[in-house]
């Protein structure tokens, strides 16, 4: 069982160049997720996927398109990286429980990968 | 919307002494509560939670209340050691996604 997976950990790219980060999970997990991370500012959420199928925006999608390949793989593309897109990316997952009344929120543990190391020059 | 504050750091203790980060939250309905932890060079890790109004979450000597009242979910453990040196996150779970509070890093000197 190795948990959230992602590839590449590091990678250096030219402003301009696109690129694509892997992301698996092996956990039957309905839900996954894609941060990144830059120093000071905590996490930021960019996209995540509720369930296979399904897509949506979080704080800070610009620059970026996602895409649920399947129930364990979610990706992230750079079309046209930019200097402001260095940082760490982090792919998380978790099943999307929910106990209790309608107003609960999720109540499982969310995974995290060990994340994506990435320059634009 | 759904918010958490934590306290800024860096919070700096020596070997053996307590520790308190403070959260604070903002939310509508009844969401679960989550403290994770990431070491150096690492993703975050889940530390403790709590799912419900005076749960008690607790992990490796680390423990946090749910205070409904108060709107809180201070960490806190008795005897720090140097491995506890980390950032932790305090969040909150909304209806399909973590809300993260900015993070608190702890440095604890031998």
């Amino acid at each position: 069982n190795a948990g959230v997976t992602q590839t590449p950990k590091f990678q250096v790219l030219k402003t301009g160049q696109s690129m694509t980060l892997q992301c698996a999970q092996d956990m039957n997990h309905n839900s996954m997720y894609w941060y990144r991370q830059d120093p000071g500012m905590g996490l930021r959420l960019i996209y995540y996927s509720a369930s296979e199928g399904t897509t949506d925006k979080g704080e800070v999608p610009n620059g970026y398109n996602v895409s649920r390949l399947n129930k364990r793989e979610f990706s992230l593309r750079l079309e046209s990286a930019a200097p402001s897109q260095t940082s760490v990316y982090f792919c998380a997952s978790r099943t999307g429980y929910r106990t209790g009344s309608k107003a609960g929120g999720l109540t499982d543990t969310q995974y995290f990968g060990p994340g994506t190391r990435l320059t634009v020059l | 919307g759904d918010s958490v504050t934590q306290m800024e750091g860096p919070v700096t203790l020596s070997e053996e002494a307590f520790l308190t980060i403070n959260c604070t939250y903002t939310a509508t309905g009844y969401p679960s509560l989550f403290w994770y932890v990431q070491y150096p060079g690492e993703g975050l890790q889940l530390l403790l939670k709590a799912t419900k109004a005076d749960d008690k979450g607790s992990n490796k000597g680390f423990e946090a209340t749910y205070r409904k009242e108060t709107t809180s979910f201070h960490l806190e453990k008795g005897s720090v050691q140097v491995s506890d040196s980390a950032v932790y996150f305090c969040a909150l779970s909304g209806s399909d996604k973590l809300i993260f509070g900015t993070g608190t890093r702890l440095q604890v000197f031998p």
